[in-house]
């Protein structure tokens, strides 16, 4: 099992440019989630889809961010403009979730992807 | 809501003692779960154990154990015969109504040798 595979790992760009984060799961997940990680902030939950189709997105900070996942093996996570301040390492996680009362819904997170914006 | 707090920022523990790591919940769910994940330096998270709200005996994973207190609503990591491997941030996690995962502040353990 290759886990949760993400790219890029770094990367740095300058602000008011697009960075697109991807994500993939471990295969026969069906749940998927986007993390922001800052000294400030610590771990923040930004988005969650559950087969395919996002749940919650209340932690996406402004319309800047944007997230899909077009099949259960991919999903991105979009900031257009990006601004100094989204500077973080962003992790993807994904879990397998049987029901709604499910409890040891186990995240494995990948890597991370660590931005930083100019 | 959910909310996890953990009120340690730093601790520091002499390799091979056993250290708790504190950690308190509020929810009103009355079925939730309860995580512990490690960041060592390098960055990625690591799962180390888990606890249901309705399982009856603390669970436990080789070294670690998770000492459950349902009415107080705590659910503390203990870390026996601590390893230098040890040393890392360790965060608490509760698992909410939507089944999405809610993180703490994190805990930075130091083992001296």
């Amino acid at each position: 099992d290759a886990g949760v595979i993400q790219s890029p790992r770094h990367e740095v760009t300058e602000m008011g440019q697009e960075v697109t984060l991807r994500c993939k799961p471990i295969s026969g997940h069906n749940s998927l989630f986007w993390y922001r990680q800052t000294m400030m902030r610590g771990l923040e939950l930004l988005i969650y889809f559950n087969n395919n189709v996002p749940i919650d997105d209340s932690g996406m900070p402004e319309d800047r961010f944007s997230a899909k996942m077009p099949n259960a093996s991919f999903s991105t996570l979009k900031i257009q403009p990006s601004e100094p301040r989204d500077s973080a390492v962003y992790f993807c996680a994904s879990s397998f979730l049987r029901d709604a009362s499910s409890g040891a819904n186990v995240l494995t997170f990948g890597a991370g992807s660590r931005l930083t914006v100019l | 809501a959910q909310k996890i707090t953990q009120t340690q920022p730093g601790m520091f523990v002499q390799e091979k003692e056993a250290v708790t790591l504190d950690c308190t919940y509020d929810t009103s769910d009355p079925s939730y779960g309860l995580f512990w994940y490690k960041q060592p330096s390098s960055g990625e998270m690591i799962f180390l154990i888990y606890q249901g709200s309705y399982d009856q005996q603390n669970a436990t994973e080789g070294r670690y154990s998770l000492n459950f207190q349902k009415a107080r609503k705590s659910a503390n990591l203990v870390i026996s015969a601590s390893q230098l491997g040890d040393s890392a941030m360790y965060f608490c996690a509760m698992r909410g109504g939507a089944n999405n995962l809610f993180f703490g502040t994190g805990t930075r353990l130091t083992v001296i040798p």
